[in-house]
């Protein structure tokens, strides 16, 4: 009944590593989207998705690349891992873009040693 | 670029009274969104409230209102009869129009409260 799941919540790796984190809504939203939490806990987007098309990308690296292959479910590929890259990652969803609530997932917490 | 500023990082209330946690934002839209977000220790991202910018009525949900004062571009949350279980990271966050939906964040406020 989880409506926003994120897999996987830890994922602890090595510096030059690719990995991916999974996000899926059961919620029927047509809008998902990607935050990163850093170690102040200071909370910024990083990409928004429509309808399975890409409406944000907010000046993030190209070596972060996600994927929504439906409107369900928007993938979040990392190549060439860097320490500065350690943080939570939230996956939310929503229906559209105004007034109404984002649900989050639980965070992925993303340690790069 | 709209901005979110929360200028108490930790703030500390006793059991059943209640707190006032502070947000200001700047923006030239005269049409947006302010939320108010909860994160316990679990990590887990909560929605409290949420206020229309065109709407004047201060939005209330139980124990949590707000006070909106849109010409001062000020949004603040107060939580009344504060329990134990409102012990969180509480973050502001603002949304308008064409702009993918996002939520522009303020720096969290920690509370922590007092039995």
């Amino acid at each position: 009944d989880t409506a926003v799941s994120q897999t996987p919540k830890y994922l602890v790796t090595q510096m030059g590593n690719d990995k991916s984190i999974k996000c899926e809504q059961n919620l029927g939203h047509d809008t998902m989207y990607w935050y990163k939490q850093d170690s102040k806990k200071f909370l910024k987007i990083m990409f928004s998705y429509n309808n399975k098309e890409l409406i944000i990308n907010e000046t993030v690296p190209n070596r972060f690349s996600p994927k929504s292959p439906d409107k369900a479910h928007l993938n979040l590929h990392i190549n060439s891992l860097e320490l500065g890259d350690s943080a939570v990652y939230f996956c939310a969803s929503s229906q559209g873009e105004d007034y109404n609530e984002q649900f989050f997932g639980p965070g992925t917490r993303l340690t790069v040693l | 670029a709209q901005t979110v500023t929360q200028s108490q990082p930790e703030m500390s209330v006793q059991e059943a009274e209640t707190v006032t946690l502070s947000c200001t934002y700047d923006t030239s839209e005269s049409d947006y969104y302010l939320f108010w977000y909860k994160q316990p220790p679990s990590r887990q991202m909560i929605l409290v409230i949420r206020q229309e910018a065109y709407k004047q009525q201060n939005a209330t949900e139980n124990r949590f209102s707000v006070n909106f004062q849109k010409a001062a571009k000020s949004f603040s949350l107060k939580i009344s009869d504060s329990q134990l279980g409102d012990a969180a990271m509480y973050f502001c966050a603002y949304r308008t129009y064409n702009q993918g939906g996002k939520l522009i964040f303020g720096q969290g406020t920690e509370l922590s409260v007092k039995p």
